[in-house]
């Protein structure tokens, strides 16, 4: 199985300052046949199911405000969020599809300094 | 705008099946597969497997395999997920999915909590 691995698990941030998550795969999730690294993050607010903020690492998915921003190919990514907001408090999670299972990273818990 | 819709709570004692439900509206259901995943309480996403509507072709998590099940109705856009012989570590909330082929999960259904106990 691709183990998927955040850090930090959680994270304490002024509202207006950046925030910045990582995501480390045990192996690549970049397939080779369209260039195409298979990592997503959603957000998950309590109570609420996760919704995709981004896909195949950094294109945001339609409706997510343009302070979210994914990066990174192969084993390493990171999603940033300029400029907090208090909307902004939830738990993050990366995601590979590029192989079976299907696996998630333990999430990271973004909090309001 | 397409959603996913699931049935409601489910308390099971150990040993026995739940099956779940999770219907799509607002999109061509045949033309994405559509998955499980669950969440145990205070924990993370685990992936249990897909099906493909078009089809009704499974592909399970190998943690799972044997243990669980997925159909579809085709006339009711309907997907079902049933898990048998439960135990009290497979109480979670567990959710459907929309996967289009960039990977992602972009509906959700809204959950349906599983609670085993005797």
């Amino acid at each position: 199985d691709i183990v998927m691995t955040q850090s930090p698990d959680s994270l304490a941030v002024s509202l207006g300052e950046r925030a910045t998550i990582t995501c480390k795969s045990s192996q690549s999730v970049l397939r080779t046949s369209n260039n195409k690294n298979y990592l997503a993050w959603y957000q998950q607010k309590p109570g609420q199911p996760p919704k995709l903020l981004i896909y195949w690492a950094s294109i945001r998915e339609s409706g997510v405000p343009d302070r979210f921003s994914g990066s990174g190919s192969g084993t390493d990514f990171t999603l940033t969020i300029t400029s907090l907001q208090a909307e902004d408090v939830a738990i993050y999670y990366c995601q590979q599809s590029s192989g079976f299972p299907y696996t998630f990273g333990q999430g990271t818990k973004l909090e309001i300094k | 705008q397409g959603q996913l819709v699931q049935s409601g709570a489910e308390l099971k004692t150990p040993g026995v099946s739940v099956k779940v439900s999770c219907k799509a509206s607002g999109y061509s259901f045949i033309d994405y597969f559509v998955h499980w995943v669950r969440q145990a309480p205070g924990h993370g996403l685990e992936w249990l497997g897909w099906i493909n509507p078009k089809n009704g072709a499974p592909n399970y998590a190998q943690k799972f395999h044997g243990r669980v099940t997925m159909t579809r109705d085709t006339s009711i856009n309907t997907v079902y997920m049933e898990l048998t012989t439960l135990r009290s570590d497979d109480t979670a909330i567990y959710y459907c999915m929309r996967g289009p082929a960039n990977g992602g999960f972009d509906y959700w259904g809204q959950g349906a909590l599983v609670t085993v106990s005797s």
